[in-house]
């Protein structure tokens, strides 16, 4: 089945304590990006990929790294997250000519 | 500064009937135009595009019109069903598939 997993589905972590954040798909798609959902914020790009080693920064990239080292894999990480970075993160992609993202299920972040 | 913009947090709308849901955007270098639909749990999944060189592009029940002077478009779902009950989110993007920027959602219930 044509998918993107995110692990972990849920997470409470504490301020400062580094974590990842893993995503996969197996659609061999070349685009893949991060975005977190707020409530009255909608869905806001971290970071995004446009291949093996390309990444940029999106609209909301501090506090997150990002590395694109296998066509299949996107880690997010936050080296030190902090409680404004609790928010629901989704990890979509896309391939060359398909113009819609395909969205794992999303992981639910929580930092105390 | 939100660029792509969905006004209405909210629309009920009895079964049967049409449900118009509206996106204004203002970066004029937008050229591909996307709705997506989110269930709760759930990631966003890819309803329907258009290209800014059309005005209209329709598939089923779902028709999305493009007004590229007044910077706006709207999906139009006809007949509204139950099932269609979700968060709706408006997307854009300019020149390529990476960079796509999200509406902030409009919450569909379509009451039976």
């Amino acid at each position: 089945e044509a998918q993107v997993t995110q692990n972990p589905r849920y997470l409470i972590t504490v301020t400062g304590k580094k974590l990842t954040v893993t995503c996969s798909q197996n659609m061999n798609h070349e685009y893949m990006s991060w975005y977190r959902q707020d409530p009255g914020l909608g869905l806001r790009q971290i970071y995004y990929s446009m291949n093996v080693e390309v990444t940029d920064k999106g609209d909301v990239p501090e506090g997150y790294k990002v590395s694109r080292k296998e066509k299949r894999n996107f880690p997010l990480i936050l080296e030190s997250p902090s409680p404004n970075q609790t928010s629901l993160y989704f990890c979509p992609s896309s391939g060359q000519g398909l113009y819609g993202y395909t969205f794992g299920s999303g992981t639910r972040l929580t930092v105390v | 500064d939100q660029q792509v913009k969905q006004n209405s947090p909210s629309l009920s709308v009895q079964e049967g009937r049409i449900s118009i849901l509206n996106c204004d955007y203002t970066n004029s270098m937008f050229d591909y135009f996307l709705w997506y639909k989110k269930y709760p749990a759930e990631g966003p999944t890819f309803l329907i595009s258009i290209s800014s060189i059309k005005d209209k592009n329709e598939d089923g029940r779902f028709t999305v019109f493009l007004n590229k002077s007044a910077k706006h478009l709207s999906l139009h779902i006809v007949p509204s069903q139950p099932g269609d009950s979700a968060v709706y989110f408006c997307a854009a993007s300019a020149g390529g598939y990476q960079k796509v920027t999200f509406g902030t959602g409009t919450k569909l219930q379509v009451i039976p």
